[in-house]
C-alpha cells in the first residue's frame, strides 16, 4: 500500500512552459485535493474532487486545470507557468463516507521553481 | 466560511517542559477539527482529530489536544517536549454536516524545542 504518490519531486520551469503533476492513491478514496503551500500562507485548496467525473474549485484555481478520469489518478495542470506559481504543491485524499470525518492523508510533495 | 487561526506563528520551549501551540476556529455548525504536522522538505502527517465525544483527545507521538467549544479553540499540547517535536504544525476545520468536504488550514505554526 503505497498511500498517496506525487511526481516529479522537484521541477523547475520556465516562464509561459506548461507540465502536469502527477497524483496517485492507491486507497480507493473518493476524495481528492491539490493544496499548494507558500511560506506564511498555510496550506490553500487549489482543485478538489469528489469522485471520478467530478471536480471543482478551491480557493485558488486560477492558472490550473484537473481532471478526474479514475478513482486513483488526480493530476494538475498548469498550462502556462508564471513565477507566481512557485510552490510546494500537495496532494491529498480521503474517504467520502457518511458519517467520516474525511481525514486526509497527504503525499510528499511536489516543488515547483518558476522562473 | 470556515477559518482557522493560529495566533502563534513562533513557539519555542525547552526540552522537558510542557508545550501547547494555539488553534482557533470558525465554522457552521458543529466542527470536525484537526491536528497534521509537517518534519521540514515532508509532506504532513496527521497527528490527531475531533470528531466527537470526549473534549479531550490523544493522538501519536504523545500528543493531545483539547475541544473547548464555548471557546471555539483546540489548542495541541504535549506535556513534556522533545527536541524531535520540532516543526511546523498546522490546525485544520471543516463542518460536520453537509456536503462540504473541504478541510480549511490555518497559517502554521513553527514549533521549536530547545535542549
Amino acid at each position: 500500500n503505497a498511500g498517496v504518490t506525487q511526481t516529479p519531486k522537484f521541477q523547475v520551469l520556465k516562464t509561459g512552459q506548461s507540465m502536469t503533476l502527477q497524483c496517485a492513491q492507491d486507497m480507493n478514496h473518493e476524495y481528492m485535493s491539490w493544496y499548494r503551500q507558500d511560506p506564511g500562507m498555510g496550506l490553500r485548496l487549489i482543485h478538489y474532487s469528489v469522485g471520478a467525473g467530478i471536480t471543482d474549485q478551491g480557493e485558488v484555481p486560477n492558472g490550473y486545470n484537473v481532471s478526474r478520469s479514475t478513482t486513483e489518478d488526480f493530476p494538475l495542470r498548469l498550462l502556462s507557468a508564471a513565477p507566481s506559481q512557485t510552490s510546494v504543491y500537495f496532494c491529498a485524499s480521503s474517504y467520502r463516507t457518511s458519517g467520516s470525518s474525511y481525514e486526509q492523508y497527504f503525499g510528499p510533495g511536489t516543488r515547483l521553481t518558476v522562473t | 466560511a470556515q477559518s482557522v487561526a493560529q495566533p502563534e506563528d513562533q513557539v519555542n520551549v525547552a526540552e522537558g517542559n510542557p508545550l501547547t501551540v494555539k488553534c482557533t476556529y470558525s465554522v457552521s455548525g458543529n466542527p470536525y477539527l484537526f491536528w497534521y504536522v509537517q518534519y521540514p522538505n515532508r509532506g504532513l502527517q496527521f497527528l490527531l482529530k475531533y470528531i466527537t465525544g470526549d473534549n479531550l483527545v490523544k493522538g501519536s507521538y504523545g500528543f493531545e489536544a483539547e475541544f473547548n467549544k464555548s471557546q471555539t479553540s483546540f489548542h495541541l499540547k504535549k506535556p513534556s517536549a522533545l527536541v524531535s517535536d520540532s516543526a511546523l504544525y498546522f490546525c485544520a476545520v471543516r463542518p460536520s454536516g453537509g456536503s462540504n468536504y473541504k478541510l480549511t488550514f490555518g497559517k502554521g505554526t513553527l514549533l521549536t524545542v530547545n535542549p
